[in-house]
């Protein structure tokens, strides 16, 4: 069965400190892994897309990486801002974007 | 940035009921897609829609739902009779092109549905 593991679940962390975000995935075939950051009560918005060739993704102050040998992915925050408080959520996808398999996502607080 | 609208924010219905999701997907997308988000649950994939036609659809996306694209530019989630497990936010995505596997797929805002 295809699962998709984050962890951890939650996380509390210090405005200005960096931290790592980290999954799992069972997903086969594999297509690609994104992850995206979920606001409360808001739809999900995108930040990385990683197929199975990439290793590394920037986006501003998001960083992901994949292993696909190991079948891990982690996305690590830099210089976090209060308005980094959301979920963060991993989608690995097989051979159609749109039937993906979800993680449960890690809930990020930054406090000041 | 462009962006995918679904209306109405909110709807709350009796149980048996039939409801309208709609959604403007971005307007040169091609491929359409429902996800659902029960409460504390992790988004569950509904249905995928491309040339008019259901591509892809979960175990959830049973005989009660229907996806439609009426004109050239909503796109709706019709339930048929409402239950009570169908209260979750609904949400519409979109993207551009078929067969892209890095294609940035966009979200709209969500509609909450409560079924009372």
């Amino acid at each position: 069965k295809n699962q998709v593991e984050q962890s951890p679940q939650s996380l509390i962390i210090l405005e200005g400190k960096n931290c790592t975000l980290q999954c799992n995935y069972t997903v086969s075939p594999f297509s690609n892994l994104r992850w995206y950051k979920q606001d409360t009560g808001r739809g999900p918005v995108s930040l990385t897309i990683m197929t199975f060739s990439e290793n590394t993704k920037s986006n501003g102050r998001y960083t992901a990486t994949l292993d696909a040998d190991t079948k891990q992915s982690s996305l690590h925050i830099t210089a976090s801002q209060l308005s980094d408080s959301a979920s963060y959520i991993c989608v690995v996808s097989g051979t159609n974007a749109g039937k993906s398999t979800f993680g449960d996502g890690t809930t990020l607080t930054v406090k000041p | 940035e462009p962006e995918v609208t679904q209306t109405p924010s909110h709807q709350v219905t009796q149980m048996g009921q039939e409801v309208i999701l709609r959604c403007v997907p971005i307007s040169n997308h091609l491929y359409f897609y429902w996800y659902r988000q029960i409460l504390g649950q992790k988004v569950e994939f509904l249905v995928s829609f491309y040339n008019n036609e259901i591509s892809e659809k979960s175990e959830i996306f049973d005989d009660q739902f229907s996806v439609e694209r009426p004109d050239g530019s909503n796109f709706t989630l019709k339930i048929r009779s409402t239950k009570l497990e169908d209260s979750a936010m609904y949400f519409c995505a979109s993207r551009r092109a078929p067969g892209q596997h890095n294609e940035k797929l966009f979200f709209g805002s969500g509609t909450q549905l409560s079924v009372l």
